[in-house]
């Protein structure tokens, strides 16, 4: 199957850090990535990481796979206000590389 | 720069009108989807184009059509066949497998 899901709501102090979690279902996920959308806007691709690895730090962004649990966390240290959006994680599948799975995407709220 | 487009940013329709929404990347880019994006729900794959002159239903083709006459372009025309078509609609493209999906900043279409 290709679900992708992730809680809808998070939020957090300025300063303190956030962890935005993702699950999936495809055990055949190649690449998995982590989208920022803010407010009327696109998404922006923010890191992805490659499904033999674990993890993957990026400054401010850590990202955590646990590929036999099938889940995917973003860990963002120091969040600030500009940081308030929703968060996306996708997966990317070995048989059908055309497609894109999105999760519903989480909103994170900062506050000051 | 290089980047993917779409236009316009707002659009107005009044019921029982098409409506065409435009897409354009100058990122060489083989691939170009377009996604249907609700309140508080993921993005939702209406079509997507591998190659010029062939293009796949995504999970909700139903009352849109597509064209892919050249590598660039990938218009989405939303006819009054679709019965809840006020929604933002966001188009990406990606190089090929395993590679990282671009947005636009998206179209808001409401209908009036």
């Amino acid at each position: 199957g290709e679900d992708v899901e992730q809680s809808l709501f998070l939020s957090v102090r300025e300063g303190d850090s956030s962890v935005i979690n993702c699950t999936y279902t495809d055990s055949s996920s190649t690449y998995l990535y982590w989208y920022k959308q803010e407010p009327g806007a696109g998404l922006q691709l923010l890191t992805y990481i490659f499904s033999n690895m674990d993890m993957k730090q990026d400054q401010r962004l850590t990202v955590l796979l646990n590929k036999k649990d099938k889940h995917l966390s973003l860990r963002i240290a120091d969040t600030q206000t500009g940081d308030s959006a929703i968060y996306f994680c996708a997966e990317s599948i070995a048989y059908n590389f055309n497609k894109f799975y999105f999760g519903s995407g989480t909103k994170l709220n900062v506050k000051p | 720069d290089g980047g993917i487009t779409q236009s316009p940013k707002y659009l107005f329709r009044k019921e029982g009108q098409n409506v065409t929404l435009s897409c354009e990347q100058n990122l060489n880019h083989d691939a170009m989807y377009w996604y249907r994006q609700d309140p508080g729900q993921g993005l939702r794959l209406i079509y997507y184009s591998q190659i010029v002159n062939d293009f796949q239903k995504g999970d909700i083709a139903e009352g849109y059509s597509v064209s892919r006459e050249k590598k660039e372009s990938f218009p989405l025309t939303v006819t009054s066949a679709q019965k809840n078509p006020t929604a933002f609609y966001l188009c990406a493209s990606r190089m090929g497998q395993n590679t990282e999906a671009f947005f636009g900043q998206g179209t808001r279409l409401t209908v009036v």
